[in-house]
């Protein structure tokens, strides 16, 4: 069973920084691409950034790059994603979510629950 | 930055029921490359249909979509009350991969 367990959301103050991970069971996790997707609260869905299997191609979503670092690590089946100078509008639940293919170019077949960051003074 | 917009914003029907969903881009998907997800409250999204009409693995057959270029379309061919929930289309041809803001199905 595919499994995507989400971690290290938490209250943090504008400015600083947090770092996600996700934990992948259940498949072969170098075979795939993922991504991070975020949610607010009450409203839709935003993709966040990508990475292929082997992390040559990684990509963001422009209200990320420059703050935001994706990276993956295959001998420990994990994702991550390093934020930094957080600010408000980027509380939401983040969500891990696998490519169905090898290249970072969607769709996201398996997600996580999600991990709720809160970006507030 | 393809923008997705989806309609009607709510869609309020009965179990048995034929739900017609649209999703419409401002500008044509590459390849059909035109996924819809179902996401409910504390649950994992869940993937639907991709490449515009394909189900994806272990998804109930009253679920089909449909559509190209810049229309797409998902049916739920016969409501039950599981299918309760908000429906997203995004486009992955094209980076960012966008999402539209989603269409909220409610069973009576």
């Amino acid at each position: 069973e595919v499994q995507l367990v989400e971690s290290g959301g938490a209250l943090v103050q504008p400015g600083r920084s947090l770092r996600l991970s996700c934990a992948a069971s259940g498949f072969t996790f170098d075979d795939y691409a993922m991504h991070w997707v975020r949610q607010v609260p009450g409203k839709g869905l935003e993709w966040v950034s990508g990475i292929n299997w082997k992390s040559s191609t990684i990509i963001y979503a422009d209200s990320v790059k420059g703050r935001f670092t994706i990276s993956r690590d295959n001998a420990k089946n994990s994702l991550y994603l390093q934020m930094n100078s957080l600010r408000i509008e980027d509380t939401a639940f983040y969500y891990c979510a696998r490519d169905k293919n090898i290249a970072a170019a969607g769709p996201f077949d398996y997600w996580g629950q999600g991990t709720l960051v809160t970006v507030s003074s | 930055e393809i923008v997705l917009t989806q309609s009607p914003g709510t869609l309020s029907l009965s179990p048995g029921e034929r739900a017609t969903l649209s999703c419409r881009a401002s500008q044509s998907v590459r390849s059909s490359y035109l996924a819809w997800y179902q996401l409910k409250p504390g649950q994992a999204p869940r993937l639907l249909i991709y490449g515009a009409s394909s189900r994806a693995t272990d998804i109930p057959g009253r679920f089909s979509g449909s559509g190209s270029g810049t229309d797409f379309t998902l049916t739920i061919s016969r409501l039950e009350p599981e299918d309760s929930a908000v429906y997203y289309c995004q486009q992955y041809g094209t980076s960012p991969f966008t999402f539209g803001p989603g269409t909220k199905v409610d069973i009576k």
